[in-house]
């Protein structure tokens, strides 16, 4: 599986957009992006995942850019709630899911 | 069930006991996966899950470790003769099957060894 890289930790004011970006320049033809996020002493929460196309849900939205070498997720209102490690994870759906050390989102008031 | 239940949520146990600990998937999901995570550390991955076999072991860290999966439901994680690096949050998830995203993670089992 792809390796990816993202910055350590990020900052968002509550209210705007919080957008997290992902490099994965060694993703193959059949490796989705996925994203999860983990709440401090909880269980990771899966957020959204694309393979070429851009994504939406309830949560977030996921842009991959069209050579596929990179990824960001949006929060488009980022709540405190949000606070969160991010982790962006590319996989050819084998059934592992590798987690990287992630981006620590600190939205502030 | 609504979600992944595991149990127990706390365990401390002493060193060179064993243990065991349960995870519930969700209904019809097919694909189990375990991973753990030390203080501060990411997810390490375990072993996986299809129905009641077992196709991926590569994460175990070592043969004191062992899972099994009955009925294409519950899975046990047992460490024998447990020691103090095992200390680590013991997580568990499921999905529909391997190639469907979107796992669902329980809250995991938080292992003392003391």
């Amino acid at each position: 599986d792809a390796k990816t890289t993202q910055p350590t930790s990020m900052d968002c004011a509550e209210g705007r957009a919080a957008n997290l970006p992902c490099n994965h320049s060694t993703i193959s033809g059949n490796e989705y992006v996925y994203w999860y996020r983990q709440i401090h002493s909880q269980g990771p929460q899966y957020i959204i995942h694309g393979l070429k196309n851009n994504e939406t849900n309830e949560m977030a939205s996921l842009i991959i850019t069209e050579d596929r070498k990179s990824s960001t997720l949006i929060l488009p209102h980022a709540t405190l709630r949000d606070t969160a490690v991010y982790y962006c994870i590319v996989t050819s759906n084998t059934g592992k899911l590798i987690f990287g050390q992630g981006t620590t989102l600190q939205v502030k008031p | 069930g609504a979600g992944v239940s595991q149990s127990p949520s706390n365990k401390v146990t002493e060193k060179g006991k064993d243990v065991e600990l349960r995870c519930d998937p969700i209904s019809g999901h097919t694909a189990l996966y375990w991973y753990r995570q030390s203080l501060g550390q990411g997810l390490e991955f375990l072993i996986y899950f299809q129905g009641n076999s077992a196709p991926d072991k590569s994460g175990l860290p070592s043969d004191r470790f062992s899972a099994e999966r009955t009925g294409g439901s519950v899975s046990t994680l047992t460490i024998q003769r447990t020691q103090q690096e095992d200390s680590a949050v013991y997580l568990c998830a499921s999905s529909l099957s391997r190639d469907r995203g979107g796992y669902t993670f329980g809250s995991g089992t938080r292992l003392t060894v003391v």
